[in-house]
């Protein structure tokens, strides 16, 4: 199947800094990605909707400001989490889809990028 | 109302069990709909679509009840490495967005 690959899988930083994860699919073009973040023992929520191209859509009560997408190449998204405090602490989990990919609704997962900010 | 209800759990039953787990939908429009499997720290995998009344797969059968607004995953002989949280997601539209719910907990004992 098609493969995402996520980068880092962990990081700890410091109150104030910004963070950049990475989401590349490697074997396919990802006209589109999703962006979720997973807080413990809770659901996966939608972030945003990053296409190729464009800037991404945000779902209501996510800060555009604060969670910076970008999605310049049809392989690579990235989201940037600016001035990170620690209630930004999660689990961040990309995704992605494209045009020919089976259209099950099986999505391919990056394999989440678990941050922790003191 | 949520957009997808999920009994939390945990449901923790011997290996060898059958376990139903339910999902109520709010979105009457959903056309597809999926079972994901979650392991601790992980992403998510598919585990299962459903399209119309239902499917089975091996010893997982999933059921759609579109007039109830209802889904189940039913899993027979259940084992260790079943030990998991099941989400329950419809569809939105066509565009892949999903809306996951949060998930029922399963621990499958020795």
């Amino acid at each position: 199947g098609a493969v995402v690959s996520q980068h880092p899988s962990w990081v700890i930083c410091k109150s104030g800094t910004s963070v950049k994860i990475e989401c590349r699919s490697l074997d396919f073009q990802a006209t589109t990605m999703f962006w979720y973040r997973q807080f413990p023992k809770q659901s996966l929520m939608l972030m945003a909707t990053s296409n190729e191209g464009s800037k991404a859509t945000y779902e209501q009560g996510v800060e555009k400001d604060k969670f910076l997408i970008n999605h310049a190449s049809l392989t690579l998204s990235t989201l940037t989490v600016t001035s990170a405090h620690p209630e930004d602490s999660s689990f961040y989990i990309c995704s992605a889809s494209a045009p020919g990919l089976p259209v099950t609704g099986e999505l391919f997962f990056g394999e989440g990028s678990r941050l922790t900010v003191l | 109302r949520k957009e997808v209800e999920q009994d939390p759990g945990p449901f923790n039953v011997p290996e060898g069990a059958t376990v139903a787990f339910n999902c109520t939908y709010s979105n009457s429009a959903s056309q597809s709909f999926f079972w994901y499997r979650q392991d601790c720290r992980k992403e998510p995998k598919l585990l299962m679509s459903v399209y119309s009344s239902g499917n089975e797969d091996g010893r997982f059968t999933a059921q759609l009840n579109r007039a109830s607004q209802y889904i189940s995953l039913l899993i027979r002989d259940s084992k260790l490495s079943d030990s998991a949280t099941y989400l329950c997601v419809p569809s939105q539209d066509s565009s892949y967005k999903l809306i996951f719910g949060s998930g029922t907990r399963l621990l499958v004992r020795p």
